[in-house]
């Protein structure tokens, strides 16, 4: 079975704080994503990769930023978390560019920012 | 206008009953998905499909591309198919770009 691992399920940071959120998947899948979930606007993209070391904004970048230095991690960066990024964070994966792919969720990390 | 509708956004059913969750959309499309997410949980997909129709179970997913619609059918329904059921469609683009409809939250009570 596909299997995309995210660190934190739960975790509680303060106003100003470097907020890592990690994701695996083990199935070398080209395409990571990740994505935020508000109650009312449903999953919106934050940034995604079609490769190690590319990245592309989606519609939400603003305050985030991304790394993939191996194909199988796709890290998201918050540099200084605000309150309005307290959110439940869900990465995916799917198979490369050009392949329209199945969609592999983690289980979600539920940030909330003090 | 959204470009992924779902109809209705909330549904309660009685266990046993046979549920339509609907999905409409604006965009060209190349695969559409539906997903299941249960409170608390992760998102689990429970189809993907780009013509016809799909059945896993006692889920049935079909798909009408000239009509850009899909439905998503639960049979004898059962209180564990409580969940938000989530349509999403995969562009006509040059990467995996994915919109995801607001969801359609599901109660069945015993």
């Amino acid at each position: 079975d596909v299997k995309v691992t995210q660190s934190s399920r739960y975790l509680v940071k303060r106003t100003g704080e470097k907020v890592f959120l990690e994701c695996v998947q083990d199935m070398d899948h080209e395409n990571m994503f990740w994505y935020r979930q508000d109650p009312g606007l449903g999953l919106r993209l934050i940034y995604f990769s079609y490769d190690v070391k590319m990245k592309e904004k989606g519609d939400i970048p603003e305050g985030y930023s991304v790394s993939r230095e191996k194909k199988e991690r796709f890290s998201l960066i918050l540099e200084s978390a605000s309150t309005n990024q307290t959110s439940m964070y869900l990465c995916a994966s799917s198979p490369g560019t050009g392949i329209t792919g199945e969609l592999f969720f983690g289980e979600g990390s539920r940030l909330t920012v003090l | 206008k959204n470009e992924v509708e779902q109809s209705p956004q909330n549904l309660t059913a009685q266990e046993g009953e046979f549920i339509t969750i609907n999905c409409s959309y604006s965009v060209g499309i190349s695969a559409l998905h539906w997903l299941q997410q249960h409170p608390g949980g992760g998102i689990v997909s429970l189809f993907m499909l780009s013509s016809g129709k799909k059945k896993h179970g006692r889920l049935i997913a079909t798909i009408n591309i000239q009509e850009k619609h899909s439905s998503l059918h639960i049979t004898a329904s059962h209180p564990r198919d409580s969940a938000v059921y989530i349509c999403a469609v995969h562009l006509k683009t040059s990467y995996d770009k994915v919109i995801f409809g607001p969801g359609t939250s599901l109660s069945v009570i015993p």
